[in-house]
């Protein structure tokens, strides 16, 4: 069993969707991180959170330090917005590497 | 302040050669980690380096790849007699300090012939 799960891992939405990425995960962590890579393969930092809730724009990312559980949401979905989300968690223990979920793959229709 | 840039972007050595990848982390940043993404495949971490120290080296496969960061110059990744199944992306990420956000450059894509 991976440390880290996401689902959906393929997700389709037509614009203007409100969408919604679940990541949930075994292990003690320091924080949780939401990535964002793009076609072109480059990877874009989103939110790092260790407790509650972050906004940025149309993006909230919340997390649930006992259930061991957080969400990525994207309100009024464009097509830009089509990329693979990933979760990532922070194992910290004096080192911050990062354990990866699969990813899931957004595709926002117009 | 310009991003992590890595070089070579696209990178392609035959089978037995060395390729090595390098990293220049953002301005202010002390922290670079290392991870790799094989084709289909999710991120895999390799590195966690300081400057002129290794932290943590557990995902790096025991034999034929190395790292540094030495007090000058960019993070070096290092695969010596490259295998095919070593193509992949290589991506560096560097941070300011511990536990704090890491961004990412923009990869190197190795291709073993």
């Amino acid at each position: 069993k991976n440390e880290v799960e996401q689902s959906p891992q393929n997700l389709t939405a037509q614009e203007g969707e409100f969408i919604t990425i679940n990541c949930s995960y075994s292990v003690g962590i320091s924080a949780l991180h939401w990535l964002q890579q793009h076609p072109g393969g480059g990877i874009v930092s989103l939110f790092m959170l260790s407790s509650g809730k972050k906004k940025h724009g149309r993006l909230i990312a919340t997390i649930n330090i006992q259930e061991k559980h957080s969400s990525l949401h994207i309100t009024a979905s464009h097509p830009r917005d089509s990329a693979v989300y990933i979760c990532a968690v922070g194992l910290g223990g004096g080192s911050e590497k990062l354990v990866f979920g699969k990813g899931t793959k957004l595709t926002v229709n117009p | 302040n310009a991003g992590v840039m890595q070089n070579p972007r696209h990178l392609v050595r035959r089978r037995g050669q060395e390729a090595r990848l390098r990293c220049s982390p953002m301005k202010g940043h002390s922290h670079v980690y290392w991870y790799r993404q094989l084709p289909e495949e999710g991120l895999k971490f390799m590195v966690y380096l300081q400057k002129e120290n290794i932290i943590d080296e557990s995902g790096m496969p025991k034999e034929r790849f190395s790292a540094e960061f030495p007090k000058e110059g960019p993070s070096i990744l290092r695969i010596q007699q490259v295998v095919r199944g070593d193509s992949a992306a290589y991506f560096c990420a560097s941070s300011r300090d511990y536990q704090e956000t890491q961004y990412f450059g923009p990869g190197t894509r190795l291709l073993v012939l």
